[in-house]
């Protein structure tokens, strides 16, 4: 059972690079999500998904992009990688809104230099 | 504003004792409490999780305590093993809304 796949697990930018960060889940989980993990802030979330094809902003969301177009991939994009957005990242998915707990994928630790 | 809180960064306990870690949360609108467990280079893993109707709720040697009029809950770890040493994340959130995630304490247990 692969449960939530990110990709890749470890990435060098320079600052105003663009890349994609993967997610995949083969649970046919409707929601997903994305956080950033920083010392002493916890996990905070940048955006989510309640379905292909609905996204909104969460806590953080400037500076990054998502699209949602099958239930099983949900990409995270920065557009122009600043130093601020070191950080580790962490995809998560879950069976709806209610009160499930999410599946978090093994993250993607991203340094922007 | 951090809407759930855990106040202590760390926390080392013996094997065998119990060890408490506690979050506080400010919004009366949360109707459900999630702990998660991290080791590191790993992605947080389930624990244990509580309703808002209940008070308690147990899985062998994890216990989540939940004072809703205190805005507080509390996860007990009883016996703790060596292998409990991990980032422990509480998590709260509203019916139909995202998760929303404390800090973190970390936990030590020295055998």
């Amino acid at each position: 059972n692969a449960g939530v796949t990110q990709t890749p697990k470890f990435q060098v930018l320079k600052t105003g690079q663009s890349m994609t960060l993967q997610c995949a889940q083969d649970m046919n989980h409707e929601y997903m999500s994305w956080y950033r993990q920083d010392p002493g802030m916890g996990l905070r979330l940048i955006h989510y998904s309640v379905g292909a094809g609905i996204t909104d902003q969460g806590e953080v969301p400037n500076g990054y992009n998502v699209s949602r177009s099958t239930t099983e991939d949900f990409p995270l994009r920065l557009l122009s990688a600043a130093p601020s957005q070191t950080s580790v990242y962490f995809c998560a998915s879950s069976w709806d809104r209610g009160n499930t707990e999410a599946f978090f994928g093994q993250g993607t630790r991203l340094t922007v230099v | 504003d951090q809407q759930v809180k855990q106040n202590s960064p760390s926390l080392s306990v013996q094997e065998g004792r119990i060890s408490i870690l506690n979050c506080d949360y400010t919004n009366s609108m949360f109707d459900y409490f999630l702990w998660y467990k991290k080791y590191p280079a790993e992605g947080p893993t389930f624990l244990i999780s509580i309703s808002s109707i209940k008070d308690k709720n147990e899985d062998g040697r994890f216990t989540v305590f939940l004072n809703k009029s205190a805005k507080h809950l509390s996860l007990h770890i009883v016996p703790s093993q060596p292998g409990d040493s991990a980032v422990y994340f509480c998590a709260a959130k509203e019916y139909g809304n995202k998760l929303v995630f404390g800090a973190g304490t970390i936990l030590r247990v020295k055998s």
